[in-house]
């Protein structure tokens, strides 16, 4: 079992539509958790940081994770065609230890 | 904002080359990593260091050195470039404790011939 496990995609969604975007994990252990986005050609960038359980909003997006279920999320409200990018969930157990990354799920907003 | 510049976007190599990747941050970050990014494979950590003068080995560090001289400079060393090493290279500095978040450079997309 892959510690991080990330749908693919690709994920095609009509603009100002609701995206949910998840991933799953195996490690008990991880406590800090980020949605990198990655534009085509380009770094990913971080879009979305969470510490242990819980919910963060910042603007139209969501974060949210399930310590018990071993499952994070990340919500786009009201998407537009510059949300098209690929979206990586990241882990790890402490701030010192080299994160683990999802394989992204590519995302296509069409206008 | 934190800024990690790689200093080549694109490289185009011969097999048998040597190739350095060189990347520079402006944050003061101890932590740098070195990954690489294929299609399917997502990214693979190669190498990482805490501080200066130390590495360590990540998931895939066959056929990869580091040097890391200076706190704000890490790259990325290839001895003998091969074809199976064309990739996109991503360098990332990470934020301090308690929250650690890691920052890219723009990447450097080698090609080996």
């Amino acid at each position: 079992q892959k510690e991080v496990e990330q749908d693919p995609g690709p994920l095609s969604v009509p603009e100002g539509a609701i995206v949910s975007l998840n991933c799953t994990y195996s490690n008990s252990a991880f406590q800090y958790f980020m949605w990198y986005r990655q534009y085509s050609r380009k770094g990913p960038e971080l879009l979305m940081y969470t510490y242990s359980s819980g919910n963060k909003e910042d603007g139209r997006f969501t974060a949210q994770v399930d310590k018990s279920s071993k499952y994070i999320s990340l919500f786009i409200r009201d998407s537009q065609p510059s949300d098209s990018a690929t979206y990586l969930c990241a882990m790890s157990p402490s701030g010192n230890t080299p994160l683990v990354f999802g394989k992204g799920t590519r995302l296509s907003v069409i206008a | 904002d934190v800024k990690v510049t790689q200093s080549s976007r694109y490289l185009v190599k011969r097999t048998g080359e040597k190739v350095f990747l060189e990347c520079v941050q402006d944050m003061d970050h101890e932590n740098m990593f070195w990954y690489r990014q294929d299609p399917g494979l997502g990214l693979r950590l190669i190498y990482f260091s805490y501080d200066v003068k130390m590495k360590e080995k990540g998931d895939i560090p066959e056929g990869y050195s580091v040097s890391r001289e200076k706190k704000e400079r890490f790259s990325l060393i290839l001895e003998s470039a091969s074809t199976n090493q064309t990739s996109m290279y991503l360098c990332a500095s990470r934020h301090p404790v308690p929250t650690g978040e890691l920052f890219f450079g723009e990447g450097s997309r080698l090609t080996v011939l």
